[in-house]
């Protein structure tokens, strides 16, 4: 148990619409990152949240948005669904420069 | 493109024996960590080594990294069937850190 927990397990969406993905950080962790995988990919850095401000993103389209809150905890919001946005949403959260700890995912399914 | 490429992509062995995979990289790191993933699951940290390390250990885990080949590896002695998973190694650089670069894994099958 890595203390990191994501909501929800497992999603289908249509395309077009929007989605939000949640992640609830270790305690007296400040940073989460957000990971998309592909099937038999490695995961693909989408972007970082450090003490509530986006701290670097990846090559993704601004359709897909983030927040993190007071208690650390981040959503990834993803708008106008597209069929390739199907993966494995993964968070990592982390104390600056400690190991980072990740979820068990989110399971995106685009129809 | 890529940071962290491990090698090699697939591995078959028996219970008993060590596995050993390699990852390299192509621009200079903070840090390297090694993480399992099971069945499209989320990754499960396994060891965080730092630039001026060399090599370090967790349990049944050996870890080297070298900077000056920009190369790492990571050794399971006495595998188990439990070990069948897929491995990456995550770099990151400069003022990035947590901004993890992955390969593609290495998908592990130890076979009892």
């Amino acid at each position: 148990e890595t203390g990191v927990t994501q909501s929800p397990t497992h999603l289908i969406k249509t395309r077009g619409q929007q989605v939000t993905l949640r992640c609830s950080s270790q305690s007296g962790h400040n940073t989460v990152s957000w990971y998309q995988q592909a099937l038999g990919q490695g995961p693909q850095f989408i972007f970082q949240y450090y003490r509530e401000e986006e701290n670097g993103r990846g090559n993704f389209p601004p359709r897909f948005s983030g927040l993190q809150f007071p208690n650390y905890s981040s959503e990834l919001n993803v708008n106008a669904l597209e069929l390739d946005d199907s993966a494995l949403y993964l968070c990592a959260s982390s104390a600056w420069t400690t190991e980072a700890f990740f979820g068990q995912g989110t399971r995106l399914t685009v129809v | 493109s890529q940071q962290g490429e491990e090698d090699p992509q697939a591995l078959s062995i028996q219970e008993g024996e060590n596995a050993t995979m390699n990852c390299s990289y192509k621009t200079s790191i903070n840090n390297l960590q090694w993480y399992r993933q099971n069945s499209g699951r989320g990754l499960v940290h396994l060891i965080l080594i730092r630039s001026n390390e060399r090599e370090k250990h967790s349990g049944r885990l050996r870890v080297t990294l070298d900077t000056s080949k920009k190369s790492s590896s990571l050794l399971i002695t006495a595998s188990r069937a439990a070990d069948t998973a897929s491995y990456f190694c995550a770099t990151d650089q400069g003022d990035s850190w947590g901004k993890f670069q992955f390969g593609a894994g290495t998908q592990v099958v130890v076979t009892p």
